[in-house]
């Protein structure tokens, strides 16, 4: 099973701010990394894929980059709205694992 | 609008079964791998059982296996999750997915359902 590792946990920050989320994986999944977004009460959203596609309707200030097995969600400036927990998921192997995610919060 | 709705959720003692379904539309579902994931409360997410277009593949998380099932009806548009020996760490919302597109039979995943939450408590 391929284990996939966020970092931080929580990230603190402002409106405005740049915000670098980590995701490691166990052994190298070339690009087959996707990027979830969640907030509060609501259904997970497809962000990322392939490490760095958007899907439809993410703006560009969300992009994605790495391979093999460290990838980066960054998201140049943060927006009132970006503020919730990110999940990255390798689509390499069968079992499917997501990281544990990432919490975005306010300063 | 591609929508996925499920239900079979509710309250269930350890040891005892559910069947989950999610009911699929607005898009060729007979084409497409589809899958199921969990969220425990407060928690992340957990991929639970993955099964491809035809039943010919499928797949699922070692804390699932050899008690969940996972099954489709391409003549319903139905993707199902027989669920035995319940645990109470299997409480969770439980998400229908479908991969964005057909050839990502691993996800992407989108849309996501809204989820049916199951319970197990004695």
């Amino acid at each position: 099973e391929i284990v996939l590792t966020q970092s931080p946990a929580t990230l603190s920050l402002s409106p405005g701010d740049r915000a670098t989320l980590s995701c490691r994986a166990s052994q190298s999944i070339g690009s087959d990394l996707v990027w979830y977004l969640q907030k509060p009460g609501q259904v997970p959203r497809l962000l990322l894929y392939d490490t760095s596609k958007r899907a439809t309707g993410i703006p560009a200030r969300f992009s994605g980059s790495g391979s093999g097995t460290d990838f980066t969600l960054t998201i140049s400036s943060l927006e009132p709205e970006d503020f919730a927990v990110y999940y990255c998921q390798q689509r390499r192997q069968w079992p499917l694992t997501f990281g544990g995610g990432t919490k975005v919060e306010i300063k | 609008e591609v929508q996925l709705v499920e239900s079979g959720g509710g309250l269930a003692q350890p040891g005892r079964s559910l069947r989950l379904s999610c009911v699929a539309s607005g898009f060729n579902f007979d084409d497409y791998a589809m899958h199921w994931v969990r969220q425990r409360p407060g928690k992340g997410l957990e991929w639970v059982s993955g099964i491809t277009w035809n039943s010919g593949s499928v797949g699922y998380a070692d804390s699932v296996k050899g008690r969940f099932t996972i099954s489709r009806d391409n003549t319903k548009n139905s993707l199902y999750l027989d669920m035995n020996s319940l645990r109470v760490d299997d409480t969770a919302l439980y998400y229908c997915v479908k991969p964005l597109e057909v050839w990502f039979r691993e996800g992407p995943f989108d849309p996501w359902g809204q989820g049916t939450l199951v319970t197990v408590s004695s």
